[in-house]
């Protein structure tokens, strides 16, 4: 079975500052991972991927994540935050080698920007 | 064009109705899911149909039912709706690795 833990619930950064958000996961076999954002009241965006191939993955809105097998870890950066990153973030996972696919998210980090 | 759309958008009824949720992509994909965020705003799968066959059944009370009349469409029928089924559902479509989201319902049980 697979799980992701999202390490913090709430990260609050100052606009222009680092943002680092933390996901692990547990799988036996590595599979897909996913960065989702949820703005209030609204549906699941998808940030950036992994599948194959290079670890470090590019995605919307300046976002980029690394894959770093040993770690079981897929943390998701952004170098300058902006007001209008603050949303609800997901990681989640899901499996390769079925035709299932079902995504297993963690909890979720909101993350605030202060002005 | 909307890619995956959901209707109704919000849905409050008493306890012990029966409602249905609807869902319709537009974008030929060949399997549709129904995740269920509660109000800690943890997502979790429901149900997976792939070409009008079900695939995933979670461990959901049988109140629940999902259809799928053709692939474009993924409905969810709740009968004796309870307190705890207040939720925000999410219909979402794949090809490939991706998955597509709705905007989700919300559903409000008085």
């Amino acid at each position: 079975a697979q799980s992701v833990t999202q390490l913090g619930s709430h990260v609050s950064v100052s606009e222009g500052a680092l943002v680092l958000l933390r996901c692990n996961y547990s799988s036996s076999v590595p599979p897909y991972l996913f960065w989702y954002v949820q703005y209030p009241n609204q549906g699941l965006q998808l940030l950036l991927k992994y599948t194959t191939g290079a670890t470090l993955v590019k995605g919307i809105n300046g976002f980029e994540a690394e894959f770093k097998k040993s770690e079981t870890s897929f943390h998701l950066t952004k170098p300058s935050a902006h007001m209008s990153d603050a949303a609800e973030y997901f990681c989640a996972v899901s499996e390769r080698n079925t035709g299932r696919r079902a995504l297993t998210f963690g909890s979720g980090t909101r993350l605030q920007v202060q002005p | 064009d909307t890619a995956v759309s959901q209707t109704p958008k919000y849905l409050v009824t008493q306890m012990g109705n029966d409602k249905s949720i609807k869902c319709e992509q537009n974008l030929g994909h060949d399997t549709m899911y129904w995740y269920k965020q509660d109000s800690k705003k943890f997502l979790k799968i429901m149900f997976s149909y792939n070409n009008k066959e079900l695939i995933i059944n979670e461990t959901v009370p049988n109140r629940f039912s999902p259809k799928s009349p053709d692939k474009a469409h993924l409905n969810l029928h709740i009968n004796s709706l309870e307190l705890g089924d207040s939720a925000v559902y999410f219909c979402a479509s794949r090809a490939g690795v991706e998955q597509f989201f709705g905007p989700g319902t919300r559903l409000t049980v008085l």
